[in-house]
């Protein structure tokens, strides 16, 4: 069964510096993986994602995530953010069933300091 | 560009009364999911859905539960008979094909009282 884990479920950051958000996944194939955006009330927006070729993907609101197969990981990155960027992340991995369904991490709630 | 809409964005009820939840995928998508997210918890998979038959569901899914495409736009979830516990932002999404991205539509929050 395929399962997510997002270790930090808060992080505080100041505006302007880096952020990078954690997650491992387990699945027994090669994974789809996405990185989705909640804000406060909002629906999920998608990020990114990643099916399969450079394990470096970029995304939107200048978002990038690395996939390492070694490790199990699709951690999602930003150089520098904006208060903007509050809100709360999920990582999810996407089965290559028929019904491809989504299964998603605990997500992470991101503060942003002035 | 194009969205999943849902129907209605809020939507309370009393215990054991049916709810119908409306949702509009992307026009030219062929999958079809509901998905919910209790408050504070993280978003949990309820149902699969493609060409007008279940493909996969959660142990969620049970018999109070229902999924309908009644005609060419609409793809409805129904809850017969609602319990506290059902009380939950519901979340459809639809992706076009194999492998595509699944788009998510931006929730119906259901306060079962």
């Amino acid at each position: 069964a395929q399962s997510v884990t997002q270790p930090d479920i808060h992080i505080t950051v100041s505006e302007g510096a880096s952020l990078e958000l954690r997650c491992n996944y387990s699945y027994g194939a090669t994974p789809y993986l996405f990185w989705y955006v909640q804000s406060p009330g909002q629906g999920l927006q998608l990020l990114l994602k990643y099916f399969s070729g450079d394990t470096l993907v970029q995304g939107i609101k200048g978002f990038e995530a690395e996939f390492k197969r070694s490790q199990s990981s699709f951690n999602l990155r930003k150089p520098s953010v904006h208060w903007s960027d509050a809100a709360e992340y999920f990582c999810a991995v996407g089965a290559q069933a028929a019904g491809n369904k989504l299964t998603f991490g605990g997500g992470t709630r991101v503060l942003v300091k002035p | 560009e194009p969205e999943v809409t849902q129907t209605p964005s809020h939507q309370v009820t009393q215990m054991g009364q049916e709810v119908i939840l409306r949702c509009v995928p992307i026009s030219n998508h062929l999958y079809f999911y509901w998905y919910r997210q209790i408050l504070g918890q993280k978003v949990e998979f309820l149902v699969s859905f493609y060409n007008n038959e279940i493909s996969e569901k959660s142990e969620i899914f049970d018999d109070q539960f229902s999924v309908e495409r009644p005609d060419g736009s609409n793809f409805t979830l129904k809850i017969r008979s609602t319990k506290l516990e059902d009380s939950a932002m519901y979340f459809c999404a639809s992706r076009s094909g194999t492998i595509e991205t699944q788009y998510f539509g931006p929730g119906t929050r259901l306060l079962v009282l």
